[in-house]
């Protein structure tokens, strides 16, 4: 089955630091992909996503392509913030699928 | 507009009882999805729920059940609840024609002991 796989936590980086969170998936076809951020004590938030390979899905700050031939689909942030401070998720579905599949988050603290 | 909302928020119960949580839909959706998120995990799908009918299930016992009412609000149901059950619940709601954009609530954390 489709599965995605992230990079062990915890992160720990200094304000204005560069981030890479890695984010590889197994899937069949061309599923989207997506990044998700949950904040302490709160749900799932969509950060971005993008629906085919090449393409860029940004917000933020945040940036993560879509890369067919290494089924990857990484995170980056070019300066985080103590406000960045979070668990992230990398996350798959496919076209016209009823359910995400997720990979297991990686947690990102920032200090000032 | 009103986002996805769970109740209640915390939940304790213990071995061998029922649970029922409860999810609003955001307005103007048609599709509630479930999600439990074990400590340190991902997400995993339970199932969702469109026009009242489970539309789609992942690898839950059928203790586990679900509802979804005519104003697409949902109840998440559990049985014979086991220590293992012990989670975060999480509830997305979503229109059919764009089920890629799932929308999340908070969440209810449930404690089995």
């Amino acid at each position: 089955g489709d599965s995605v796989t992230q990079m062990e936590g915890p992160v720990t980086l200094s304000e204005e630091a560069f981030l890479t969170i890695n984010c590889t998936y197994t899937a069949t076809g061309y599923p989207s992909l997506f990044w998700y951020v949950q904040y302490p004590g709160e749900g799932l938030q969509l950060l971005l996503k993008a629906t085919k390979a090449d393409d860029k899905g940004s917000n933020k700050g945040f940036e993560a392509t879509y890369r067919k031939e290494t089924t990857s689909f990484h995170l980056e942030k070019g300066s985080v913030q103590v406000s960045d401070s979070a668990v992230y998720f990398c996350a798959l579905s496919q076209r016209g699928s009823e359910k995400l599949v997720f990979g297991k988050g990686t947690k990102l603290t920032v200090n000032p | 507009e009103t986002g996805v909302t769970q109740s209640p928020t915390h939940l304790i119960k213990t071995r061998g009882q029922q649970v029922t949580l409860r999810c609003s839909s955001q307005s103007g959706h048609n599709t509630v999805s479930w999600y439990q998120q074990a400590l340190g995990q991902g997400p995993q799908f339970i199932f969702q729920y469109y026009r009242e009918e489970e539309n789609g299930r992942g690898n839950f016992p059928p203790r586990f059940s679900g509802l979804q009412f005519p104003n697409y609000s949902s109840e998440l149901n559990v049985n014979a609840l086991e220590l293992d059950d012990s989670a975060l619940y999480l509830c997305a709601s979503s229109l059919k024609l764009d089920q890629e954009t799932q929308y999340f609530g908070p969440g209810t954390r449930l404690l089995v002991l």
